[in-house]
């Protein structure tokens, strides 16, 4: 079993509805997750982190973490085509240790 | 404030060659970590600097990986000699504490 899983897609969304993100890791001690957005040859870039259970809101975005269910996911609402990317999970598992688990990463295309 | 910068952003080798990768982190980030994505897999952790010493080098494959950060500024990682298995994309990231990873556009390193 994968560290951290993420189905690897393409999911494929027209544009304004919502995209879903799902990831779940193994390690039920894990702190800390994050979620980058990657455009093809461009570096991971942070666009959300949590590490409550619960729901986080940024602008379009929301991150939900159930660490019951040791599941975190990703909503982006009005979807754009400009959202159009790999979405990479990554986990921290220990409060010690800094090193990022990531899933495989989700490929997400916006239909205009 | 500039980003994480690496060099080369290319690189292709022969079996059993050198090839040193470079990483300069953003300015004031203690922190700095090495990944590497091979293809078809996930983003895997190969070590982590503080300053200028190595906090973790839990996923460094082999001894034919050496990595340094002298003066605890830029960090340089060599493979020596190179096999085609090393074949990928090599992400560098930095971090000021224990907060966001900032990653690098990545070296894609070509084992032939």
């Amino acid at each position: 079993q994968k560290e951290v899983e993420q189905n690897s897609g393409p999911l494929s969304v027209p544009e304004g509805a919502i995209a879903s993100l799902n990831c779940t890791y193994s390690d039920r001690g894990s702190q800390s997750f994050f979620w980058y957005r990657q455009y093809s040859g461009k570096s991971p870039e942070l666009i959300m982190s949590i590490y409550s259970n619960g729901d986080k809101e940024d602008g379009r975005f929301t991150a939900q973490l159930n660490k019951a269910s040791q599941y975190v996911s990703l909503l982006i609402r009005d979807s754009q085509p400009s959202d159009s990317a790999t979405y990479l999970c990554a986990v921290r598992f220990h409060q010690g240790a800094q090193k990022l688990v990531f899933g495989q990463g989700t490929r997400l295309t916006i239909n205009p | 404030e500039a980003g994480v910068t690496q060099f080369p952003s290319h690189s292709v080798i022969e079996k059993g060659q050198t090839v040193t990768l470079r990483c300069d982190p953003i300015s004031g980030h203690d922190n700095l970590y090495w990944y590497r994505r091979v293809m078809g897999k996930e983003i895997k952790f190969l070590l982590h600097f503080v300053k200028e010493s190595k906090q973790d080098e839990s996923g460094m494959p082999n001894n034919r990986f050496l990595a340094e950060r002298t003066g605890g500024t830029y960090s340089t990682l060599k493979v020596q000699p190179a096999e085609l298995e090393d074949s990928g994309v090599y992400f560098c990231a930095s971090s000021r504490a224990t907060d966001t990873q900032y990653f690098g556009p990545g070296t894609r390193l070509t084992v032939l």
